[in-house]
C-alpha cells in the first residue's frame, strides 16, 4: 500500500523559513516524480513544485519561484521543500503526492502551515 | 481567481445522475488530453477518480465518468450514491510542466 507522510508544518512569522519533509513507502520511491501540492483554508488546490525521479529536474509554480526549493534523497524515500521569506499567502496544508504524466495518483494527509503576519 | 471555472455547488438526489463542468482555454484543456478529477471529502486528502480525460484509476466506480469538449471538461456520476457528496476539482496540464486546477464543487446529494 502506497503510503506518504508529511511533517513540519506549524506556525512561523511572515518572513519567516521551513522545511517539510515528505516520507514514501508501499512504492519504488525512486522511480516516482514527486509534487507538493497546497490548499489554502476554505479554498481550492494548487500545484507548487515537482521534481523529477533523479532529481535532475524541477520546476515551480511562479508564485514561489525563488523562494522556494523542492529536494529528495532517494536513499531515504524522502522528498522535501525548503521555503523561505513566507507571506501569509503561503498559509495552507501542503500535501506530497506522486505524480505521472500530470495527474496525482497518491496523496499524503497533508501538514499545515500557518504564516502569521 | 482559479484558472479552470468550475460552478461552486452542484446537487441531485441519489440514483439520479450530475455532471460538474470545468473550462479553461487552448493553453490547458484545449490543448492537451491531460486532465484528472479529484473527490475530497470534508477533512481529507484529495483521491484521483479519472484521469487523461476518461480513464479511471482501479477501485473508482464506473458510475464516474469523465469527457472533454474543446476547452471543457466534464466530470459525471451516475447513479447517485450518499457517499458521493465531497468536494470535486478538476486539473489540467497547462505546459512547461505547469499543472492547474479549477476552484472545486460542492456536489450535495440531496
Amino acid at each position: 500500500e502506497v503510503q506518504l507522510v508529511e511533517s513540519g508544518g506549524g506556525l512561523v512569522q511572515a518572513g519567516g523559513s521551513l522545511r517539510l519533509s515528505c516520507a514514501g513507502s508501499g512504492f519504488i520511491f525512486s522511480s516516482e516524480w514527486m509534487s507538493w501540492v497546497r490548499q489554502a483554508p476554505g479554498k481550492g488546490l494548487e500545484w507548487v513544485a515537482n521534481i523529477k525521479e533523479d532529481g535532475s529536474a524541477k520546476y515551480y509554480v511562479d508564485s514561489v519561484k525563488g523562494r522556494f526549493t523542492i529536494s529528495r534523497d532517494n536513499a531515504k524515500n524522502s522528498m522535501y521543500v525548503e521555503m523561505n521569506s513566507l507571506t501569509v499567502e503561503d498559509t495552507a496544508v501542503y500535501y506530497c503526492a506522486t505524480e505521472i504524466w500530470y495527474r496525482f495518483d497518491h496523496w499524503g494527509q497533508g501538514t499545515l502551515v500557518t504564516v502569521s503576519s | 481567481q482559479s484558472a479552470l471555472t468550475q460552478p461552486p455547488s452542484a446537487s441531485g438526489s441519489p440514483g439520479q445522475s450530475v455532471a460538474i463542468s470545468c473550462t479553461g482555454t487552448s493553453s490547458d484543456i484545449g490543448g492537451y488530453n491531460y486532465v484528472s478529477w479529484y473527490q475530497q471529502r470534508p477533512g481529507k486528502a484529495p483521491r484521483l477518480m479519472i484521469y487523461e480525460v476518461s480513464k479511471r484509476p482501479s477501485g473508482v466506480p464506473d458510475r464516474f465518468s469523465g469527457s472533454k469538449s474543446d476547452n471543457t471538461a466534464s466530470l459525471t456520476v451516475s447513479g447517485l450514491q450518499a457517499e458521493d457528496e465531497a468536494d470535486y476539482y478538476c486539473s489540467a496540464y497547462a505546459g512547461n510542466n505547469n499543472k492547474v486546477f479549477g476552484g472545486g464543487t460542492k456536489l450535495t446529494v440531496l
